[in-house]
């Protein structure tokens, strides 16, 4: 089956710095790569939308200089944080869609704490 | 009023119980729908894929979808302790290319030993 990997499954960073997350499609090309944000107790709240080789599509409220998006490759997306700060504390989640495949195959997701 | 809207619960059944789990959706225009369990501090996990009204089956999971009704179901039988996660029921305008989903808020299970 369609496998993601996404890293680090957890981090910690100090306010100011930046954090990069990355996912890979293991066992196919990746098309479109979506990156959501999920709070506790909450839904995904879509972020972003990638296609490889384009810029990312932002959703509005979501400021694309933050939250920076590459998606360089058909099997790599990358989602750096920042200048991150404690509100960008949450749990970050990819998704892939492959050519031709059913369904959209999401990541493990990445914790982020920013202290 | 939201696209998607799916009861947050939690809800608590017995082990070997059936589970029923609903969404409902005020867009039409969805064709795709989705079902995603998720565990605590993990990424959803694909569960079932369905293109069109009525049922599909997958071992203990039933997807059910009456876009008559705009309402979506999905069904656990015998369930087990192992199967208490968040269910998200998500959907999608087509199947193809880079269309987003539009999930439901998730409804937590919890199945009870």
């Amino acid at each position: 089956g369609a496998v993601v990997s996404q890293h680090p499954s957890w981090v910690i960073c100090k306010s100011g710095t930046s954090v990069k997350i990355e996912c890979r499609s293991l066992d196919f090309q990746a098309t479109t790569m979506f990156w959501y944000r999920q709070f506790p107790k909450q839904s995904l709240m879509l972020m972003a939308t990638s296609n490889e080789g384009s810029k990312a599509t932002y959703e509005q409220g979501v400021e694309k200089d933050k939250f920076l998006i590459n998606h360089a490759s058909l099997t790599l997306s990358t989602l750096t944080v920042t200048s991150a700060h404690p509100e960008d504390s949450s749990f970050y989640i990819c998704s892939a869609r492959g050519r031709g495949r059913d369904g959209y195959t999401f990541g493990s997701g990445t914790r982020l704490t920013v202290v | 009023q939201k696209e998607v809207e799916q009861d947050p619960g939690p809800l608590s059944v017995p082990e070997g119980a059936i589970v029923s789990l609903n969404c409902t959706y005020s867009n039409s225009a969805f064709q795709y729908f989705m079902w995603y369990r998720q565990y605590s501090r993990k990424g959803p996990e694909l569960l079932m894929y369905t293109y069109s009204s009525g049922n599909k089956e997958d071992g203990s999971f039933t997807a059910q979808v009456d876009k008559s009704s705009k309402y979506i179901s999905l069904f656990i039988r015998d369930s087990q302790p192992s199967d208490s996660a968040t269910y998200l029921c998500a959907m999608s305008l087509s199947g193809a290319g880079s269309y987003q989903l539009t999930f439901g808020k998730g409804t937590k299970l919890s199945v009870i030993p």
